[in-house]
């Protein structure tokens, strides 16, 4: 059975507070991809990875930044994290994207952030 | 970049009536994927469709590409309790990345 898991579940941070989300997955998968979901925004990519050690900005990478030392796991951080960044934050996997595009996603749980 | 556009954003039914959601976009999409998130949960992949008037059925539920590639929809025949949660779309291919529809929430009244 895949996998992708998030390490936190829900997490409560002051402001100012550097925030580290970790996402593991066990598919050996080399996309991964760092998400935000706020009720009547939907989905929106903050950053995503093609290999170890690549990085790519997403529609909204400001006040993030990643980490993908290893291929089973990408890191998100939030440097200093703000009361905007209060949010549902999902993790997913996929294969290398084919010709087709991009293959289909694996979601991990999520975290429940908020910033006091 | 393209932008794909997804209604309704709402929608209330009774247990037993179809329901259907509609992804649009201006420019002619790569493919297409549909994921359902019920409640409290997160996002599972449903389908993907690629070729131009792709029809895929599962069980109750019909994706459809359109002829021009610039739309798709998601209908659910006879809608169950079960059915109850986001329905949304993601398009991802080529040099254009990945965009999302913002979701259609399924409401189900029994």
């Amino acid at each position: 059975d895949v996998k992708v898991t998030q390490s936190s579940r829900y997490l409560v941070k002051r402001t100012g507070e550097k925030v580290f989300l970790e996402c593991v997955q066990d598919m050996d998968h080399e996309n991964m991809f760092w998400y935000r979901q706020d009720p009547g925004l939907g989905l929106r990519l903050i950053y995503f990875s093609y290999d170890v050690k690549m990085k790519e900005k997403g529609d909204i990478p400001e006040g993030y930044s990643v980490s993908r030392e290893k291929k089973e796991r990408f890191s998100l951080i939030l440097e200093s994290a703000s009361t905007n960044q209060t949010s549902m934050y999902l993790c997913a996997s996929s294969r290398r994207t084919g010709l087709a595009g991009y293959n289909e996603q694996f979601f991990g749980p999520g975290t429940r952030l908020t910033v006091l | 970049g393209q932008q794909v556009m997804q209604i309704p954003q709402y929608q209330h039914v009774q247990e037993g009536e179809d329901f259907t959601t509609y992804c649009n976009s201006s420019t002619t999409l790569s493919n297409i994927q549909w994921y359902k998130q019920r409640p409290g949960g997160h996002p599972v992949f449903l389908i993907q469709l690629v070729k131009s008037g792709e029809v895929k059925k599962q069980k109750r539920l019909t994706f459809q590409f359109g002829e021009a590639k610039k739309n798709s929809s998601l209908h659910i025949t006879a809608t169950q309790t079960t059915d109850v949660g986001t329905y949304f779309c993601i398009q991802g291919g080529g040099a254009d990345g990945l965009t999302f529809g913002k979701g259609t929430h399924l409401i189900i009244q029994p």
